[in-house]
C-alpha cells in the first residue's frame, strides 16, 4: 500500500530534550516536506526537500532541522524543543515527474507537546 | 504574498442539507487550487483539485469551480452525510513551487 508513515504519533517531552520525528514514504517520491498545523493558522511549511541531499527552508524553519540521506526518509529534528513548538506535524511527499500538479500524500500526523 | 482565506467554522448542518464552504485566494499569477479533507485522527487527503480558470473539480459528491474573476474556489455538496464530518482545507500551489499554501481550515459537523 502506498503510504507516508510517521513516528511517533504522539509525543510529550520537556523543554530542551532533543527529539526526532521520522517520516518515510514507499512511493519513490522525490519531493518531501514537513508542515505544522496550529489552530486558526492552517498548515505551514517548515522544511522541504527536492531530492536526496537537497533541503531548503519553508516558511517557519526556526528551531527545526532536517536531513535527506535516503530518498524514502525525511526526519524532522528538534535539537532544543520549546513550548511554542507544541503542534501537530505532518510529513508529505510528492512525485516531481509527470503532469502537474502532482498530488501530495500526507502522513497521519505527529502530535507533539513540549512542557 | 500568496494566501488563502476560508470561512470560519464550525459549520453545523443536518444530514441531507446543502453545504457551501467559501474559499478565496490571493496570488501573483495563476495557481492550482485544492480542497483537502482531514477526518478525525487522520492526515490530510486530497478531495479535489482544479488547475485553471473555469475548471470544476469533483469527487464523492463534492464540487468546486475555479473562478478567476472572483478569485474563489468554493466547496459545495448537495446533500451532506454524517460521514462528511471533518475539517476541510482550501489550498493553492504555484507552478514554480511544490509548496501548498493552506487556509485555516473549516470544521464541518453533520448531525443525523
Amino acid at each position: 500500500e502506498a503510504q507516508v508513515t510517521q513516528n511517533p504519533r504522539y509525543l510529550i517531552t520537556v523543554t530542551g530534550k532533543k527529539l526526532t520525528v521520522t517520516c518515510s514514504q514507499n512511493m519513490n517520491h522525490e519531493y518531501m516536506s514537513w508542515y505544522r498545523q496550529d489552530p486558526g493558522l492552517g498548515l505551514r511549511q517548515i522544511y522541504y526537500s527536492m531530492n536526496v541531499e537537497v533541503t531548503d527552508k519553508g516558511d517557519v524553519p526556526e528551531g527545526y532541522k532536517v536531513s535527506r540521506k535516503e530518498k524514502r526518509n525525511f526526519p524532522l529534528i528538534l535539537e532544543s524543543p520549546s513550548p511554542n513548538q507544541t503542534s501537530l506535524y505532518f510529513c508529505a511527499s510528492s512525485s516531481t515527474s509527470g503532469s502537474r500538479p502532482n498530488e501530495q500524500f500526507f502522513g497521519p500526523g505527529t502530535r507533539l507537546t513540549v512542557l | 504574498g500568496n494566501s488563502v482565506t476560508q470561512m470560519e467554522g464550525p459549520v453545523t448542518l443536518s444530514e441531507e442539507a446543502f453545504l457551501t464552504i467559501n474559499c478565496t485566494y490571493t496570488a501573483t499569477g495563476y495557481p492550482s487550487l485544492f480542497w483537502y479533507v482531514q477526518y478525525p485522527g487522520e492526515g490530510l487527503q486530497l478531495l479535489l483539485k482544479a488547475t485553471k480558470a473555469d475548471d470544476k473539480g469533483s469527487n464523492k459528491g463534492f464540487e468546486a469551480t475555479y473562478r478567476k474573476e472572483t478569485t474563489s474556489f468554493h466547496l459545495e455538496k448537495g446533500s451532506v452525510q454524517v460521514s462528511d464530518s471533518a475539517v476541510y482545507f482550501c489550498a493553492l500551489r504555484m507552478d514554480s513551487s511544490y509548496k501548498l499554501i493552506f487556509g485555516s481550515g473549516t470544521r464541518l459537523l453533520v448531525r443525523p
